[in-house]
C-alpha cells in the first residue's frame, strides 16, 4: 500500500530532551515537507526537500532540524525541544508532476 | 493579509444540503488549487485538485476557481454524515514551491 509512515504517533517528553520524529515514504516521491498543526492557525510547513541532499525552511523553522539522505527518508529532529513544540506535526511527499501531498497519519507532540 | 483565507465555521448542515465552502486569496501567481479533507486525528487526504480558472467535477464535488476575484470553493452535493470532516484549501504558484494552507474549515452534516 502506498502510504507515508510517520513514528511515534503519541510522543510526551521533557523540555531539552532531544528527539526525532522518523517520516518514511514508499512511493518513490522527490518532494518531503513536515507541517505543524495548531489550533487556530492551521498547517504550517517547517521545511521541506525537493531531493536527496536538497532541503529548504518553510514557514516556522526555528527550532528544527531535517535531514534527507536517502530519498524515502525525511526525519524531524527537535535539538532541545521546548513547550511552544507541543502540536500535531504531519509528514507529507509527492511526486513531481503531481502537485497533491499524500500526508502520514501525524504525530501528536507534547512537551513538558 | 494572509496569503489564503478561509472560514473556520463551523458549519453545520442537515444531511442532503448542499455545501458550499470558500477560500480567497492573495497572491495573483497561485495557479494550482487544491481542496484537502481531514477527518479527526487523520492526516490530510486529497480530495480535489484544479489547476487555474474553471470547474472540475467529481462525484458529489465540485471544485471551483474563479482567478479573477481570487476566490477558490467546493460545492458538496446531497451532502451525507461521512463527509463531517475539515476541508482546507492550498495553493501554490509552480509544482516547486510550497503548499500555502487555508486553516480549514470544520464541517458537520446532520442525520
Amino acid at each position: 500500500e502506498a502510504q507515508v509512515t510517520q513514528n511515534p504517533r503519541y510522543l510526551i517528553t521533557v523540555t531539552g530532551k532531544k528527539l526525532t520524529v522518523t517520516c518514511s515514504q514508499n512511493m518513490n516521491h522527490e518532494y518531503m515537507s513536515w507541517y505543524r498543526q495548531d489550533p487556530g492557525l492551521g498547517l504550517r510547513q517547517i521545511y521541506y526537500s525537493m531531493n536527496v541532499e536538497v532541503t529548504d525552511k518553510g514557514d516556522v523553522p526555528e527550532g528544527y532540524k531535517v535531514s534527507r539522505k536517502e530519498k524515502r527518508n525525511f526525519p524531524l529532529i527537535l535539538e532541545s525541544p521546548s513547550p511552544n513544540q507541543t502540536s500535531l506535526y504531519f509528514c507529507a511527499s509527492r511526486t513531481t508532476g503531481d502537485y497533491g501531498y499524500t500526508f502520514g497519519s501525524g504525530t501528536r507532540l507534547t512537551v513538558v | 493579509q494572509k496569503e489564503v483565507e478561509q472560514d473556520p465555521g463551523p458549519l453545520s448542515v442537515p444531511e442532503g444540503a448542499i455545501v458550499s465552502l470558500n477560500c480567497t486569496y492573495s497572491n495573483s501567481a497561485f495557479q494550482y488549487f487544491m481542496w484537502y479533507r481531514q477527518y479527526s486525528r487523520k492526516g490530510p487526504e486529497l480530495l480535489m485538485y484544479t489547476y487555474s480558472s474553471g470547474n472540475k467535477e467529481d462525484g458529489r464535488f465540485t471544485a471551483q476557481v474563479d482567478k479573477s476575484s481570487k476566490y477558490i470553493s467546493l460545492f458538496i452535493r446531497d451532502s451525507q454524515p461521512s463527509d463531517s470532516a475539515t476541508y482546507l484549501c492550498a495553493t501554490h504558484p509552480s509544482g516547486n514551491t510550497p503548499l500555502v494552507f487555508g486553516k480549514g474549515t470544520r464541517l458537520s452534516v446532520i442525520a
